[in-house]
């Protein structure tokens, strides 16, 4: 079986401060992850994803997310926030030969200025 | 590039309606789903379609019916709408399985 949580369901930071959104997973088999980002009246888009290889995982608009198997985790940073990323973000995890997605609850994330 | 495709992207019924919400992707990707989302519950798998000619149940069917009409098309009807069912309604689709997901832009709604 398989799930997600995504602790903090809203996060606030300030203009230029470094953005961290945490995942925690759970997966019987090796997971694949990802991170979507769905901004208001939109569908979701994908931000990154980990499959297998590195660990370290480079996605668009500078986000970045690292597999820490021994942790379970999977956060999403940013060295610097922009007004633009004002947004929703998803964790997911599924796996291979699988067409069951599991997505967390979601973090709202605020950028002030 | 349409990608994924969903009408209608409003809709209010009363109680006992019936409707149908279509879906259609041209990235001729195998797998189609159809999801809900609902505040502070993420999404949930309705049902979806590895193929075309098949269709499986997701973690909340009830109440709903799919139809893979041909590869590129993914219906899904609500035959006798109730008030639990007021959501935005996502379809997506993929190259194939636990393949990154493409969206449509999502269908709001309403069942009064």
């Amino acid at each position: 079986a398989q799930s997600v949580t995504q602790l903090g369901s809203h996060v606030s930071v300030s203009e230029g401060a470094l953005v961290l959104l945490r995942c925690n997973y759970s997966s019987s088999v090796p997971p694949y992850l990802f991170w979507y980002v769905q901004y208001p009246n939109q569908g979701l888009q994908l931000l990154l994803k980990y499959t297998t290889g590195a660990t370290l995982v480079k996605g668009i608009n500078g986000f970045e997310a690292e597999f820490k198997k021994s942790e379970t985790s999977f956060h999403l940073t940013k060295p610097s926030a922009h007004m633009s990323d004002a947004a929703e973000y998803f964790c997911a995890v599924s796996a291979s030969g699988t067409y069951k997605y599991i997505f967390g609850t979601g973090t709202r994330l605020k950028v002030l200025a | 590039n349409a990608g994924v495709t969903q009408t209608p992207k409003f809709q209010v019924l009363k109680t006992g309606q019936s409707m149908t919400l279509q879906c259609a992707q041209d990235m001729n990707h195998n797998s189609m789903y159809w999801y809900r989302q609902d505040p502070g519950m993420g999404l949930r798998l309705i049902y979806y379609s590895a193929s075309e000619g098949t269709t499986d149940k997701g973690e909340v069917p009830n109440g709903y019916n799919v139809s893979r009409l041909n590869k590129r098309e993914f219906s899904l009807r609500l035959e006798s709408a109730a008030p639990s069912q007021t959501s935005v309604y996502f379809c997506a689709s993929s190259e194939n399985g636990a393949n990154v997901l493409t969206f449509g832009a999502g269908s709001r709604l309403t069942v009064l």
